[in-house]
């Protein structure tokens, strides 16, 4: 059973960077994509990007040019990188695994870490 | 503004049954891309609740179901609980964003 968990700072000043970790137990990251979505208070999803097994990453044209996804096998994370952060990044982040099965058209995220809640301020 | 659209909010009596509807675009829906629904708790993760239009993970009961035509999709639910109270989306993909898109989100009270 796989189980995701998000880490990072809390609190990050405007016009720094971003960075959270997502540890990865009960499987290899190396056999699926994963994605960061993020939930800003009281509104709904936004996916940010993924990484593919082979390493390939997408990125939401919205945040293309300040997101940067990578991972590390050796201890099993995939991380996010959000550089010239303002009050508008504040979020939940949610790393969860990119699902998909033969005969289905796209994926779906399944499991979801519990998410971390990441304010933006001075 | 959303890709994809969900009524901001639906309510039914206990053992009623409700539909909440995700309306896409050719881009997405229409473009053949499958449809998913996720289930956030208050205060939780999002969980998935109906992968590939109308398929049910394990543990999810068969009173939830999922249907696509079109460029738009829709959740049910029958015999409404209390615990159903929750927070809906929908998911696909969009070639015009090349990447995925979720709904804005659809509050469920149990009236």
């Amino acid at each position: 059973h796989v189980h995701l968990q998000e880490s990072g700072p809390g609190l990050v000043k405007p016009s720094e960077t971003l960075s959270l970790t997502c540890t990865v137990s009960g499987g290899s990251i190396s056999r699926f994509s994963w994605s960061w979505i993020r939930q800003p208070p009281g509104t709904g999803l936004e996916w940010i990007g993924n990484m593919s097994r082979s390493g390939r990453t997408n990125y939401n044209p919205s945040l293309k040019s300040r997101v940067t996804i990578s991972a590390d096998t050796s201890k099993n994370q995939v991380s996010l990188r959000l550089s010239s952060v303002t009050a508008a990044d504040t979020a939940v982040y949610y790393c969860a695994r990119d699902t998909l099965v033969q005969g289905i058209s796209g994926v779906w995220f399944d499991p979801w870490g519990q998410g971390t809640l990441v304010t933006v301020s001075s | 503004q959303s890709v994809l659209t969900q009524p901001p909010s639906v309510s039914g009596a206990p053992g009623q049954r409700v539909t909440i509807s995700c309306t896409g675009s050719s881009s997405n829906i229409g473009a053949s891309y499958d449809v998913h629904w996720y289930q956030q708790l208050p205060g939780r993760a999002p969980k998935l609740l109906i992968y590939g239009n109308n398929n049910r993970p394990s543990g999810v009961p068969d009173r939830f179901s999922g249907s696509k035509s079109g460029t738009s999709a829709s959740l049910a639910i029958t015999g409404l609980q209390a615990e159903d109270e929750a927070d809906y989306y929908c998911q696909s993909y969009d070639t015009s964003l090349s990447g995925w898109v979720f709904g804005g989100g659809t509050k469920l009270t149990v009236l």
